[in-house]
């Protein structure tokens, strides 16, 4: 059971042209979104997070979006760079019971921004 | 800086041994870490919560007596892949959360560990 969906597997912009990448959950229950940045054969990297008492979360370049009656969820990158080509994870958190939030990861979706 | 540091980033070995994979938390004392599991071009699947001084909770599915975890210092957690078979081959990655975690406080990831059982 996927509880969060990312079903662009890639995606490829042109340098300084926009990317969006999407994100789809299913349980209304996930009270916050990350989204992270990877590259091969390395860790996540933390890039922008949501609450879903917001609709929008706006950090230099990247922008989150949360549509929560849709469940849908985008991050915008503008202009993009080719130094944004990586696998663009999304996320989402619920409490636990306790102090600790556990992260449910979407699939991923590989960006590539052409020269 | 790196917040968090695993080790060893690659192991390669035979069908049967146990690895051990250590996962540290450079900046703070860190209560809760996280170890996660990526097959290729699939996702990162949590396996367990490690908490410091008591036992670590599994996630569904995963076998606790096959991947160990102590979580024995506030700095310091790790995994034992025990008696392992080329279908535990996979890229293990641990995060770690700060003992005052908000909710908008993200986890930190390390670099994470290649394992490849032969």
């Amino acid at each position: 059971d996927q509880q969060v969906k990312q079903n662009s597997p890639s995606l490829s912009v042109q340098e300084g042209r926009i990317s969006i990448l999407n994100c789809d959950y299913t349980n209304s229950m996930f009270d916050y979104f990350l989204w992270y940045k990877k590259y091969p054969a390395e860790g996540p990297t933390f890039l922008i997070s949501i609450s879903s008492i917001k609709d929008k979360n706006e950090d230099g370049r990247f922008t989150v979006f949360l549509n929560k009656s849709a469940k849908h969820l985008s991050l915008h990158i503008v202009p993009s760079q080719p130094g944004d080509s990586a696998v663009y994870f999304c996320a989402a958190s619920k409490k636990d019971g306790g102090a600790t939030n556990k992260l449910i990861f979407g699939t991923g979706t590989l960006l590539a921004v052409q020269p | 800086g790196a917040v968090v540091s695993q080790h060893p980033s690659w192991v390669i070995c035979k069908s049967g041994t146990s690895v051990k994979i250590e996962c540290r938390s450079l900046d703070f004392q860190a209560t809760t870490m996280f170890w996660y599991r990526q097959f290729p071009k699939q996702s990162l699947m949590l396996m367990a919560t490690s908490n410091e001084g008591s036992k670590a909770t599994y996630e569904q599915g995963v076998e606790k007596d096959k991947f160990l975890i102590n979580h024995a210092s506030l700095t310091l957690s790790t995994l034992t892949v025990t008696s392992a078979h080329p279908e535990d081959s996979s890229f293990y990655i641990c995060s770690v959360t700060s003992p005052r975690a908000l909710l908008n406080q993200p986890q930190h990831f390390g670099d994470g560990t290649r394992l490849s059982i032969l």
